[in-house]
């Protein structure tokens, strides 16, 4: 147990609709990251935000942007879904910006059809 | 995107044997992570390694950073069958400055035989 919660665990979308992902992070930590791990693969970097400003971002498109609320939880929203958006999202909370050990909810699997 | 180079892609053993596993990267890294995910779960942090040469335990569970700060190896001893599940190594590359994204392998999926 992380303490790091997502919502919702499950999703199902059809292309070209929008999607919001929350996460509530661990108590204490104000960095949240956001990565996309589709299936059989690794966990990529979305982008990452600090005290509600975002601090880096990979390799994804504008489409998807996201925000950090002063109580440091978080959103991940995605415009204008394709189908290989469909993955398991998950949100990464750390103590603060200089800490690279990262705490991970159990993510929210995304399906578009 | 950038993902590090982990080995071996899957394996299959007794309970009681020692596991073997390694990641390798073309550029320097500061921050070498194991992870484990289990089905349905976000990974768990198993182990976090900082220094080069660094050697750092956890119950059965060794790691170690290594000197070329290129690569990183996860050893389990006397596997067990809660071992099961899929382990990634995670780093944080030299030079990335304040943003601190990890990069990830692909992982490698171990099944153990009771």
């Amino acid at each position: 147990e992380t303490g790091v919660t997502q919502s919702p665990t499950h999703l199902i979308k059809t292309r070209g609709q929008q999607v919001t992902l929350r996460c509530s992070s661990q108590s204490g930590h104000n960095t949240v990251s956001w990565y996309q791990q589709a299936l059989g693969q690794g966990p990529q970097f979305i982008f990452q935000y600090y005290r509600e400003e975002e601090n880096g971002r990979g390799n994804f498109p504008p489409r998807f942007s996201g925000l950090q609320f002063p109580n440091y939880s978080s959103e991940l929203n995605v415009n204008a879904l394709e189908l290989d958006d469909s993955a398991l999202y998950l949100c990464a909370s750390s103590l603060n910006i200089g800490e690279n050990i990262q705490y991970f909810g159990a993510g929210t699997r995304l399906s578009v059809l | 995107g950038q993902q590090l180079n982990q080995s071996p892609q899957s394996m299959f053993i007794q309970e009681g044997e020692d596991v073997s596993m390694n990641c390798t990267s073309s550029s320097i890294f500061n921050t070498w992570l194991w992870y484990k995910q289990d089905p349905g779960e976000g990974p768990v942090l198993l182990i976090a390694l900082y220094k080069a040469g660094e050697l750092t335990s956890n119950g059965r569970l060794t790691a170690q950073f290594g000197i070329t700060r290129k690569d990183s190896f996860l050893n389990i001893s006397a596997s067990i069958p809660s071992d099961v599940g899929i382990y990634f190594c995670a780093g944080q590359p030299q030079g990335a400055g304040n943003n601190r994204k990890l990069i990830w392998g692909l992982g490698t999926s171990l099944a153990v035989n009771p």
